[in-house]
């Protein structure tokens, strides 16, 4: 069975400019999640969908960060513009579902480097 | 809210030595308790897991037990290998937190001949 799939693995832009990132989840994985994950630090969720639709995006910041996950499926974050503290390592996970504390299931990560 | 605390890394062992990563927690209500584990390159893999006071989760020769008394999930391994080496995240998830982790700043383990 296929695991979470993230692209691209690394980035490096410089800042002003815009990025995205790209997950796929396992499949039939109705909740899928994506983190930060600042150097040192354990992964922060930024939002979280159950099917097409954001229920947890309290941590997005919205003024820069936005999110999609059009048909349930795959997912795309995009930041624009990027700035120097947005260099992380950007994490997707997906799980069955998302109130029963399922297991959750990580990608590699996309590693953003913002100069 | 939510917290996790961890150890702090890196810690570096001998093969075959006794492997101890503290972990405690504050959280409302009873929460479940994780350890996930980063080999380098890789992305996070649940190594184990408890979902009540007193359970022992374990998994590839590592275990933790949930202690409610202490708050404290510690992870130990008996006789730790080089291909252990890796970083070990502590998390923890409520019930009616729509499954969101909350994760320790992460301990790094370094085996060594």
């Amino acid at each position: 069975e296929a695991g979470v799939v993230q692209s691209p693995r690394y980035k490096i832009i410089e800042k002003k400019q815009p990025v995205a990132f790209w997950c796929n989840p396992i499949s039939g994985h109705n909740t899928l999640y994506w983190y930060r994950q600042n150097l040192g630090q354990g992964p922060e969720l930024l939002i979280r969908y159950e099917n097409e639709e954001a229920v947890d995006d309290s941590q997005l910041p919205k003024d820069r960060f936005s999110a999609e996950r059009l048909k349930g499926v795959d997912s795309t974050l995009k930041i624009q513009p990027a700035e120097l503290g947005d260099s992380a390592v950007y994490l997707c996970a997906s799980s069955l579902g998302g109130g029963g504390l399922e297991t959750q299931y990580f990608g590699p990560g996309t590693r953003l480097l913002v100069l | 809210g939510d917290s996790v605390t961890q150890m702090e890394g890196p810690v570096t062992l001998s093969e075959e030595a006794f492997l101890t990563i503290n972990c405690t927690y504050t959280a409302t209500g009873y929460p479940s308790l994780f350890w996930y584990v980063q080999y380098p390159g890789e992305g996070l893999q649940l190594l184990l897991k408890a979902t009540k006071a007193d359970d022992k989760g374990s998994n590839k020769g590592f275990e933790a037990t949930y202690r409610k008394e202490t708050t404290s999930f510690h992870l130990e391994k008996g006789s730790v290998q080089v291909s252990d080496s890796a970083v070990y995240f502590c998390a923890l998830s409520r019930a009616g937190g729509g499954n969101k982790l909350t994760f320790g700043t992460g301990t790094q383990l370094k085996v060594e001949l």
